[in-house]
């Protein structure tokens, strides 16, 4: 069965960084793309960031541009968002999701999420 | 950007009643190859990652009760539970996945009355 787990959450000054991991397993990762959702406590749902199934492209909300990364490591069956330049609005529950298809926008399963608290 | 505006906030009906929950997206989502709206309702229990129940506007996912429907006019897209049971008390949100960003509705309470 699919399964997604995020790690790497935790609490951090405005201005720093974080990397998120995802690990997945049970199915083919390298043929999905992926996702980074996050929803801040008590909020909706923010998509964050897409990633193609060979990485070859990315895209990702404006609030984010410039200061977060996807990336993956399909050897390791592994998704990564490098957060940087981190402010109080990024604080959330950030979530993992997998695309339908090698380019797929639709998120058909998520992780259980990590949370980012970022607080002075 | 494509804005999902969703009604209402929230709503609380009695078990067995029907409960209904629009999404009216801010241009057209019709992705081409197929005819379809690229509209997808998902639904979020407390504490719980969101799960996905219908994708293409109507199109239920296995395994999600034939009570859940969806439907569409246009722009303006319906989540209907036929039957509301307890275990369907949850967040309901509609996401479009036609174009990057992609944009969720602000999501809709559904509690039992």
């Amino acid at each position: 069965q699919v399964q997604l787990v995020e790690s790497g959450g935790g609490v951090v000054q405005p201005g720093e960084s974080l990397r998120l991991s995802c690990v997945a397993s049970g199915f083919s990762f390298s043929n999905y793309a992926m996702h980074w959702v996050r929803q801040a406590p008590g909020k909706g749902l923010e998509w964050v960031a897409l990633i193609r199934s060979d990485g070859s492209n990315k895209y990702n909300v404006d609030s984010v541009k410039g200061r977060f990364t996807i990336s993956r490591d399909n050897s390791k069956n592994t998704l990564y968002l490098q957060m940087n330049i981190l402010r109080p609005e990024d604080t959330a529950v950030y979530y993992c999701a997998k695309g339908t298809s090698s380019g797929g926008y639709l998120c058909d399963f998520w992780g259980q999420g990590t949370l980012v608290t970022v607080s002075s | 950007d494509i804005v999902m505006t969703q009604s209402p906030d929230s709503l609380a009906a009695s078990l067995g009643e029907r409960a209904t929950i629009n999404c009216k997206s801010s241009q057209g989502i019709l992705y081409s190859a197929n005819n379809k709206n690229s509209l997808a309702w998902f639904q979020q229990k407390p504490g719980q990652p969101p799960k996905l129940l219908i994708s293409w506007a109507s199109t239920r996912r296995s395994g999600v009760p034939d009570r859940f429907s969806g439907s569409e006019s246009g722009t303006d897209f319906t989540l209907t539970i036929s039957s509301l049971q307890a275990e369907d008390v949850a967040v309901y949100y509609c996401q479009q996945y036609y174009s990057t960003p992609l944009t969720f509705g602000g999501g809709t309470k559904v509690e039992i009355k």
